[in-house]
């Protein structure tokens, strides 16, 4: 089974500061990783993932993920946030299994919210 | 564009009434999920269906919950009798195989009164 953790649930910030938004994921097998977004009253929408290859991935919206399998992490940051970009955000992740229906595994959430 | 589209938008149902939710792809997949997100909690998986089957389920997904593509292109959500803890948003995704990731769809409100 997989888990994931989100250690923040809040996050405020500042319009042009940068943002790090924390993923930590336990699993016994292979996963790929995934950030979404949630925009208020809206379903949600891929920002990333993290399937093989680079470690650094880059997403839309400027955001971009690093993994690091040693410490099983799977970080979001954003160099300089806007006010857009106040939104929950999802870290997930699913195992790498053959002829699996490979399930999401979600965290909590992190709420982003940018502030002037 | 969006892949899947739901259908309602929202939905409001007394107690112990049944409900259907719906879940149209824009194109043929393999794979169909649903997920659930009560109010201010994480999403969390309920069932994934491939080849016209149950693949897997959680144990949120008990007997009163059902599950399937009646024409070969809609693919339903069924709470035969529901709970006022079924109140949730209700999201499908879609997969197609050997590809991520999963893509989901805008959602259905279920308000049970």
């Amino acid at each position: 089974a997989q888990s994931v953790t989100q250690l923040d649930s809040q996050v405020p910030v500042f319009e042009e500061a940068p943002v790090e938004l924390r993923c930590n994921y336990s699993s016994s097998v292979s996963v790929y990783l995934f950030w979404y977004v949630q925009y208020p009253n809206q379903g949600l929408q891929l920002l990333l993932k993290y399937l093989s290859g680079s470690t650094l991935v880059k997403g839309i919206n400027g955001f971009e993920a690093e993994f690091n399998k040693s410490q099983t992490s799977f970080h979001l940051r954003k160099p300089s946030v806007h006010i857009s970009d106040t939104a929950e955000y999802f870290c997930a992740v699913t195992a790498i299994l053959t002829g699996g229906g490979n399930k999401l595994t979600f965290g909590t959430g992190t709420q982003l919210k940018v502030e002037l | 564009e969006p892949e899947v589209t739901q259908t309602p938008s929202h939905q409001v149902t007394q107690m112990g009434q049944e409900v259907i939710l719906r879940c149209v792809p824009i194109s043929n997949h393999l794979y169909f999920y649903w997920y659930r997100q009560i109010l201010g909690q994480k999403v969390e998986f309920l069932v994934s269906f491939y080849n016209n089957e149950i693949s897997e389920k959680s144990e949120i997904f008990d007997d009163q919950f059902s599950v399937e593509r009646p024409d070969g292109s809609n693919f339903t959500l069924k709470i035969r009798s529901t709970k006022l803890e079924d109140s949730a948003m209700y999201f499908c995704a879609i997969r197609d195989r050997g590809s991520q990731p999963q893509h989901f769809g805008d959602g259905t409100r279920l308000s049970i009164l």
